[in-house]
Order: C-alpha cells, then structure tokens, then sequence
C-alpha cells in the first residue's frame, strides 16, 4: 500500500527555538521524490523543501531541513529559528511514477503553531 | 513569472447541478493534476493530464471528469453534485513529461473552494 503517515496532528514551538515534524511513508516503489509543502491559512500549497530518493545527502533550504532515512522510511522536517510566518498546515508527500504517469500521495498534514 | 491559477476561487453550488472548475499552468508547464482536499479524507489524487491525454486517474466515480487543452489549460468537471463533494480543489502543474524520473517538482495553485447545498 502507498501510505504517508504523519503521526503529530499538532505541534506548537516558542518563535526561535527548532521544531522536527515526523513523516513515514510505505511505498514498493524504489525511484521516487519525496516533499514537504506548507499551507498556511490561504490554503495555497507552497513547495518547502525536496528530497531525491537515490541521493543520500540530506537537502536543505535556509532554515529547513530534512533527515532522510531510505532503510526506514522516514523523512522528517526540521525548522530551525521559528518563524510566526512559518506557522500553517505541513504535509509530507512522495511522489510516484506508475505507467508514465505521476502522482503525489500525502500525509494527513501536521498543525504547526509558532508561540511568540 | 506567475504560478497555477484557478477560477473560480469560490462557488456555491446547488445538489443535483454540474460544475466546472478552470486552472492554467505555469507558463511552459505541461503537466496539470488535480486534488480534492476534504478535512475527513485529506488530499486526494483526482486526474493528471499530459500534451492533452490523460495519465493517470485517481480512485472517484465517473461524475468526475476533466480534460486538458492545446496551450496546456485544464478543466475538471463534476457532474450530478453531492454534498460530499464539498471541498477544495487544487490544481497543480509540472514542468516536463510526468512519467520521466527528473526535475518534476510539483507546484500547487491556490484552489477552488466549491460548496454544495
């Protein structure tokens, strides 16, 4: 089964300490992207940050990071120096390739509260 | 450079009517798919469409349908609404083929929010 599991519905940290969203993820599949995207109030969902599967080097974006752990399925966000903007919903997704087509499979999204 | 746009951004619709929802791509982009986004069941794949001709559907009845144009535009149809059809639709578009394994990172519009009454 294609599944992503984000086991914190909620987190909430103090404006700039770091916060870590979790993520797991099942998938056959051994090619494959995998994202967080951030959805604030406005509903847009809006790119934070990517990881290739084949690429064992963590990525990075300013104050984004991820831990990648292909053997385990994991692939957790980490936020250094919180933001109040950065307070939205966060969802982990991968993306697979099946016949030529592609397709995002999501998380049930983490609620990140930034506390001033 | 501007993003996906959707219209409309809001629509109320009455049980028993169509409704057709409009997103254009990211200037260049080919790919176009769509997700329903429900607070029960998360986010959704609906379709994805490619040079015209649809890849990949998700797991909906047939009052769901869409279609993707020459200059890459696309449309999602739902026919016969239900109140459980209620929900945010987003569109999001990508850069080159979506069956190749590079450089397709997915960028999402801001959505339609229909509401069926």
């Amino acid at each position: 089964a294609q599944t992503v599991t984000q086991s914190q519905p909620e987190m909430s940290v103090q404006e700039a300490e770091t916060v870590t969203l979790s993520c797991t993820y099942d998938t056959s599949e051994s090619d494959y992207y995998l994202f967080w995207y951030k959805q604030p109030p406005s509903r847009q969902m809006i790119l934070v940050i990517r990881q290739e599967a084949y690429k064992q080097q963590n990525a990075t974006e300013n104050r984004f990071s991820v831990n990648f752990q292909k053997a385990a399925k994991s692939f957790s966000l980490k936020i250094s120096d919180s933001q109040l903007g950065d307070a939205a919903m966060y969802f982990c997704a991968y993306r697979i390739i099946i016949q030529g087509a592609q397709k995002l499979v999501f998380g049930q999204g983490t609620r990140l509260t930034i506390n001033p | 450079k501007a993003g996906v746009t959707q219209t409309p951004r809001y629509l109320i619709k009455t049980r028993g009517q169509q409704v057709t929802l409009s997103c254009s791509p990211i200037s260049g982009h080919r790919s176009v798919s769509w997700y329903q986004q429900t607070p029960g069941q998360g986010l959704q794949f609906l379709f994805e469409y490619f040079s015209e001709t649809q890849r990949n559907k998700g797991n909906f009845p047939g009052r769901f349908s869409g279609r993707q144009f020459s200059n890459s535009r696309s449309e999602m149809n739902v026919s016969t609404l239900e109140l459980g059809d209620s929900a945010l639709y987003l569109c999001a578009s990508s850069l080159g083929d979506p069956g190749r394994r590079s450089g397709n990172t997915i960028y999402f519009g801001e959505g339609s929010w229909l509401t069926v009454v």
